[in-house]
């Protein structure tokens, strides 16, 4: 069985500041990590994914995120947050073999302060 | 450029009656997927396809059934409504087989069960 944790529901960061948005793993061999964002009343968009190669991984938006194989971490950062990223992230992850197995954390809501 | 669009996008049921959401997707995808969103719980996964004419239950499945009759459309019916059935419900669609392809959201549909 595959999972993901978001131990954040909440994060809250001043606007310009850097931000982190915490997803760690358990799967059973090769992981494919994905972040998503959610706008309200919104569908899942797509923002970066690991799949294999540089554990620093560029997407949409100015966000990153490192992929740390020995913490099973796959963490979401930003050097300088703007409030319009306020939004609820998604962090998923699925195995080789199983694109159809996808697994969605519980989500954390990212709120920039002006 | 549609990519997945989904319809109601919301809609309010009595306990015991039928309705069916409509998902259709332009970007020839393979795979098609329905999730429902759960506070608290991220996406879980209600069924899937590979391909026209298959499908498959995920995570779940009870109370829904799900068609593929054309590789664009992918169709969730619900046969006889229930409260538990309130949720947020997504339809996805993805390439292919692997685990690393990206999957793309629709915008949503918003159901109330009474």
């Amino acid at each position: 069985a595959q999972s993901v944790a978001q131990p954040e529901d909440q994060v809250n960061v001043a606007e310009g500041n850097p931000l982190t948005v915490k997803c760690t793993y358990s799967v059973s061999g090769n992981p494919y990590l994905f972040w998503y964002v959610q706008y309200p009343n919104r569908g899942l968009q797509f923002l970066l994914k690991y799949i294999t190669g540089d554990n620093l991984v560029k997407g949409s938006y100015g966000f990153e995120a490192e992929f740390n194989k020995s913490q099973t971490s796959f963490h979401l950062k930003k050097p300088s947050a703007l409030v319009s990223d306020s939004a609820l992230y998604f962090c998923a992850v699925s195995a080789s073999g199983s694109a159809r197995q996808l697994t969605f954390g519980s989500g954390t809501q990212l709120t920039v302060l002006p | 450029n549609a990519g997945v669009t989904q319809t109601p996008k919301f809609r309010v049921l009595k306990t015991g009656q039928s309705m069916t959401l409509l998902c259709a997707q332009d970007m020839n995808h393979e795979y098609m997927y329905w999730y429902r969103q759960d506070p608290g719980m991220g996406l879980r996964l209600i069924h899937y396809s590979v391909g026209e004419g298959t499908t498959a239950k995920g995570e779940v499945p009870d109370g829904y059934n799900v068609s593929r009759l054309k590789k664009q459309n992918f169709l969730l019916g619900l046969e006889s409504a229930a409260p538990s059935q309130t949720s947020v419900y997504f339809c996805a669609s993805s390439y292919g087989r692997q685990a690393g392809n990206t999957i793309y959201f629709g915008e949503g549909s918003w159901l109330t069960v009474v």
